[in-house]
């Protein structure tokens, strides 16, 4: 157990609709990441937050958007769903950041758009 | 860049060592990972090697870094069939712009065939 819990764990829905997948960090870890993982794509980064702010962005989409809140839990939106969204969608967290930050990941949420 | 480059593909009979392979491009990269996904599950971290050193060894585990090369891999002696799984290899370049971003290869599915 890494520590990071993702909820849901499976997710179905429908195509044009809105979800919203929650993380909570390991405790204390103040970093907070996304990733998407799709058989096409491999493991992409999505976006990074620190103490609430957001620190990176990668191949985020303008559909989808994220945020962390004062206790440290992030939630990640994803709205007007494609089926090529459908994919595992991991969080993860370090205590600080920048290299040599260890990076736990939780066990990750399916996503599938119908 | 930030490629990382693995092998796709690993099948070795059971007792066996088994050798990972990985390539990265950023000559900035100080920290350098492992990852393992079992099937249907998260992200489980395994260990990981800064570049100033040449070799972690942590019970089956051996990581071997050539950073003039930027060549990693991974050795897992007497591999067990509870070893199948992916296995990810995933560099944090140490450059402001990418600070705590993980960058993957593609993973290496290790087949352990009793």
């Amino acid at each position: 157990d890494s520590g990071v819990t993702q909820t849901p764990k499976h997710l179905i829905t429908a195509t044009g609709q809105r979800v919203t997948l929650r993380c909570s960090p390991r405790s204390g870890d103040l970093s907070v990441y996304w990733y998407q993982q799709s058989l096409d794509q491999g493991l992409q980064f999505l976006i990074q937050y620190y103490n609430g702010e957001e620190r990176a962005k990668g191949n985020i989409l303008e559909r989808f958007s994220a945020q962390q809140f004062p206790d440290l839990h992030s939630e990640l939106n994803l709205s007007s769903l494609e089926l090529g969204d459908s994919a595992l969608y991991f969080c993860a967290s370090s205590a600080a950041t920048g290299a040599g930050n260890t990076i736990y990941f939780g066990e990750g949420s399916w996503l599938t758009v119908v | 860049g930030e490629d990382v480059e693995q092998s796709l593909f690993l099948s070795v009979r059971e007792g066996d060592s088994s050798v990972i392979n990985c390539t990265y491009t950023d000559s900035s990269s100080t920290y350098l990972y492992w990852y393992k996904q079992e099937p249907g599950a998260g992200l489980q971290l395994l260990t990981y090697i800064f570049s100033n050193m040449d070799m972690k060894q942590d019970q089956r585990l051996t990581v071997l870094l050539n950073k003039k090369d930027k060549h990693l891999s991974l050795r897992i002696a007497d591999t067990q069939t509870g070893d199948s799984a992916i296995y990810f290899c995933a560099e944090i370049p140490d450059r402001g712009s990418t600070l705590g971003r993980l960058y993957f290869g593609r993973g290496t599915q290790l087949t352990v065939w009793p």
